[in-house]
């Protein structure tokens, strides 16, 4: 099984930010990896989608990079709406998420 | 794109509970689907998922034997039938609908509850 790691697990940071989250999995996933946005109360949300692909409607300050094992969330000036937890996710072999990283205000 | 879940509440360790899902704004008949679960303040784990046509299904293993997942294209409707119910069952399910392998819409999900 592929397992799926998330750094930091929790991550505090102000408005206008550059934030960077980093997933990392167990074994080679090439570029099925995806990102997903999680706010309390509400279903996750789709952002980024083969390592770096941006979803529709998503904003262009997301961005995704990596293949292999190692992969990065970056956020290039956090937001207001953008305080929630992420998880990333393979589709390389089953599917697999990773634990989660909480941004928080700093 | 809609997913309405329903189907959850109460129920006791071993006990079953069928889930249902309502698709509605596109052709659910061409997408694989999904059940995806996040237990109380936990994080998200996938649970299973159907093709198109139902010809091919996957489960975590920690509920193979269990659980089953079906659906009824004709209803554009989604099922999973859960056996043999654990506290570890506890959980919030999500019907997801899956574009190449991603998770690309949810529903608001339904809480299954396993406890005596």
């Amino acid at each position: 099984d592929i397992q799926m790691t998330q750094s930091p697990s929790t991550l505090s940071a102000s408005v206008g930010d550059r934030v960077t989250i980093t997933c990392r999995a167990s074994q080679n996933i090439n570029v099925w990896l995806a990102w997903y946005q999680q706010k309390p109360g509400k279903a996750p949300k789709l952002l980024i989608y083969d390592a770096s692909r941006l979803e529709s409607g998503v904003p262009s300050r997301f961005s995704g990079s990596g293949s292999g094992t190692e992969f990065t969330l970056t956020s290039s000036s956090l937001q207001p709406d953008d305080f929630a937890t992420y998880y990333c996710q393979q589709y390389n072999t089953s599917w697999t998420f990773g634990p989660g990283t909480k941004v928080e205000i700093k | 794109v809609q997913l309405v879940e329903s189907g959850g509440g109460l129920v006791q360790p071993g006990g079953s509970l069928r889930l249902s899902c309502a698709a509605s704004g596109f052709m659910f008949r061409s997408y694989w689907m999904s059940w995806v679960r996040q237990a109380p303040g936990k994080g998200l784990e996938w649970v299973a998922n159907i093709k198109e046509d139902g010809s091919e299904i996957n489960y975590v293993d920690s509920v193979k034997g269990r659980f089953t997942i079906s659906r009824d294209n004709a209803k554009n409707s989604l099922y999973l039938q859960m056996n043999t119910l654990r506290g570890e069952g506890t959980a919030l399910y999500y019907c997801v609908r899956n574009r190449r392998g991603t998770h690309d819409s949810w529903g608001q999900g339904t809480l299954v509850t396993v406890s005596s």
